[in-house]
């Protein structure tokens, strides 16, 4: 009964390659979000997305790509992979309202060689 | 220089005493701040959201203070046990710019000893 799912755990790829990253959310949430985790253990926002609306984070490089099949759904699509992709993924979710609580998924580590 | 800076970076402290973690932000004017706990190889998890206008909240043996005039917040934790060993995040929301705008602190690693 986990609220946030996340496929892969860890995930090893090479440069160059094309990956994806999924998530679920059994919470009936309206807006999920996806978090990147650098080796400083920053975390930064990359996306949010609602079935209104898509929210990019404008640092964020365009060979990242959110897709959302459905409002339970918001897999994260990388192509052309660099090393400075390699980090910890977050995915999460909320309800659409001002003080929303956030709930996280294990999180995947993406390791590019 | 982020504009949500921790200290301690790290603390260690004996099972059973208390501690304090601090936040002292530049984000302004800001929603709401938050406090999250994140254990080692997990997502962070919420343990408390004040509004700007609010000066305390608590959970349990956490309790968050925010003091909006001097852009300080602090998260004390009262008789520590083992498992609250774990980073502690500060986060600020400004009050326009939507989602993509919070704002994380580095965090405080909390290590509790036996």
């Amino acid at each position: 009964d986990t609220a946030v799912s996340q496929t892969p755990k860890y995930l090893v790829t090479q440069m160059g390659n094309d990956k994806s990253i999924k998530c679920e959310q059994n919470l009936g949430h309206d807006t999920m979000y996806w978090y990147k985790q650098d080796s400083k253990k920053f975390l930064k926002i990359m996306f949010s997305y609602n079935n209104k609306e898509l929210i990019i984070n404008e640092t964020v490089p365009n060979r990242f790509s959110p897709k959302s099949p459905d409002k339970a759904h918001l897999n994260l699509h990388i192509n052309s992979l660099e090393l400075g992709d390699s980090a910890v993924y977050f995915c999460a979710s909320s309800q659409e309202r001002l003080l929303y609580e956030q709930y996280f998924g294990p999180g995947t580590r993406l390791t590019v060689t | 220089k982020n504009q949500v800076e921790q200290s301690p970076q790290s603390l260690i402290i004996l099972e059973g005493k208390n501690c304090t973690l601090q936040c002292n932000y530049t984000v302004s004017p800001f929603s709401n701040l938050r406090w999250y706990k994140q254990d080692t190889g997990r997502g962070p998890v919420s343990l408390t959201i004040m509004t700007f206008s609010e000066n305390t909240k608590s959970n349990g043996r956490y309790t968050a203070t925010l003091d909006a005039d001097t852009k300080q917040s602090s998260l004390h934790i009262t008789a520590s046990q083992l498992s609250d060993s774990a980073s502690y995040i500060c986060v600020v929301t400004p009050l326009s710019g939507g989602y993509n705008k919070l704002i994380f602190g580095a965090g405080t690693r909390l290590a509790v000893h036996p």
